[in-house]
């Protein structure tokens, strides 16, 4: 089976500092798409930010930013300036080659301190 | 515009009943996803459907089966309940398959007693 691992069960960071959320992935496909998801308190899961396994540029999104290894098959997310609404569970997971299925790590819980 | 809706919210079943979850996605997205959520556990595949075909399926039981309406919405249902059931579904949707965004909805809360 193809998994996702976070190896990260919970990180806590303080308010405008930076946080690194580590994850990998098994997969004998040579194309293939990740993805961070958050998932608030409330339920509602929430892309943060994708990468295109075939693109070596890491991918951004204001605060977010990626670091993809993709011979070491890592995908690690950077949080700078942590904000009190971050605090969350973060998922990382894979899409497979077929685009039909997203796999998921089991989760990392984010607390942002004040 | 609304996002992808998901009823009911919450439900509460027994062991061996029948259980029908109800989800509506965006317009204009003709694909929908299904996964389950186990209390502290990511998200787990269990169904695509396009077009009202299934694309996918994951590693679940034939108790577990979908449709797609022409209207795209779509249900999960689940026979012959066990406790093992309790989690929260997801469903999601997006504007086809391969690499386009999932959106998610607020998700069913089952719990089987």
């Amino acid at each position: 089976a193809q998994t996702v691992t976070q190896s990260q069960p919970e990180m806590s960071v303080q308010e405008a500092e930076t946080v690194t959320l580590s994850c990998t992935y098994d997969t004998s496909e040579n194309n293939y798409y990740l993805f961070w998801y958050k998932q608030p308190p409330s339920r509602q899961m929430i892309l943060v930010i994708r990468q295109e396994a075939y693109k070596q540029q890491n991918a951004t999104e204001n605060r977010f930013s990626v670091n993809f290894q993709k011979a070491a098959k890592s995908f690690s997310l950077k949080i700078s300036d942590s904000q009190l609404g971050d605090t969350a569970m973060y998922f990382c997971a894979r899409e497979n080659n077929a685009g039909n299925m997203l796999t998921f790590g089991g989760g990392t819980r984010l607390m942002v301190k004040p | 515009d609304a996002g992808v809706t998901q009823s009911p919210t919450h439900l509460i079943k027994t062991r061996g009943q029948h259980v029908t979850l109800r989800c509506s996605p965006i317009s204009g997205h003709k694909s929908v996803s299904w996964y389950q959520q186990v209390l502290g556990q990511g998200p787990q595949f269990i169904f695509q459907y396009y077009e009202k075909e299934e694309r996918g399926r994951g590693n679940f039981p034939d108790r577990f089966s979908a449709r797609q309406f022409p209207n795209y919405s779509s249900e999960l249902n689940v026979n012959a309940l066990l406790l093992g059931d309790s989690a929260l579904y997801l469903c999601a949707s997006s504007l086809g398959t391969e690499s386009y965004e999932q959106y998610f909805g607020p998700g069913t809360r089952l719990t089987v007693t």
